[in-house]
């Protein structure tokens, strides 16, 4: 089955780090993704990780895939009050289509 | 280059109107999809569509209708609105094969 679970919310101060973290239970699934929602706008694709790889680093923001925990998280370095929002995790499978399966979204909120 | 348009961007509904949401996108992208976003509940597939002319349901696909006539619109209709059709919706884009999914700036609808 299909089942994305985030905690709900987060709170940090500027300049720490943040780590959001995700739990997935579709083992087939391919690729993994970080949308961020800023308030009031659409989702906007922040990073993904391809389901054979173990971490992905781009600038700030660091992917960090464990398979066979199904643990997906994403920490941003150095926050800043500009990073907050909603961020989703989300995967998909390949069912001949990519079907987007999101969980709940965890509010970030970086404190001055 | 306006990427996913959606109208309208925000509309109130008595309960029992009907209303149609447009997405209009300028990539030429296949496939299109309709999301719903719910408090703690992330963003759930309501219908979806992989060409012009073909639709199928996703999760949640009742009481919401659409059609794909032509490859750069996906409507979504709600025949007989209730109030558990409050949401805000999102429309998606993207080609087989791709990784990302572009979205629409969303519809915040209340239905009273």
């Amino acid at each position: 089955g299909e089942d994305v679970e985030q905690s709900l919310f987060l709170s940090v101060r500027e300049g720490d780090s943040s780590v959001i973290n995700c739990t997935y239970t579709d083992s087939s699934s391919t690729y993994l993704y970080w949308y961020k929602q800023e308030p009031g706008a659409g989702l906007q694709l922040l990073t993904y990780i391809f389901s054979n790889m173990d971490m992905k680093q781009d600038q700030r923001l660091t992917v960090l895939l464990n398979k066979k925990d199904k643990h997906l998280s994403l920490r941003i370095a150095d926050t800043q009050t500009g990073d907050s929002a909603i961020y989703f995790c989300a995967e998909t499978l390949n069912t001949g289509f990519q079907k987007l399966v999101f969980g709940t979204g965890t509010r970030l909120l970086v404190s001055p | 280059n306006a990427g996913v348009t959606q109208t309208p961007k925000f509309r109130v509904l008595k309960t029992g109107q009907s209303m149609t949401l447009l997405c209009a996108q300028d990539m030429n992208h296949e496939y299109m999809y309709w999301y719903r976003q719910d408090p703690g509940m992330g963003l759930r597939l309501i219908h979806y569509s992989v060409g012009e002319g073909t639709t199928a349901k996703g999760e949640v696909p009742d009481g919401y209708n659409v059609s794909r006539l032509k490859k750069q619109n996906f409507l979504l209709g709600l025949e007989s609105a209730a109030p558990s059709q409050t949401s805000v919706y999102f429309c998606a884009t993207n080609d087989p094969g791709a990784f990302e999914a572009f979205f629409g700036q969303g519809t915040r609808l209340t239905v009273v």
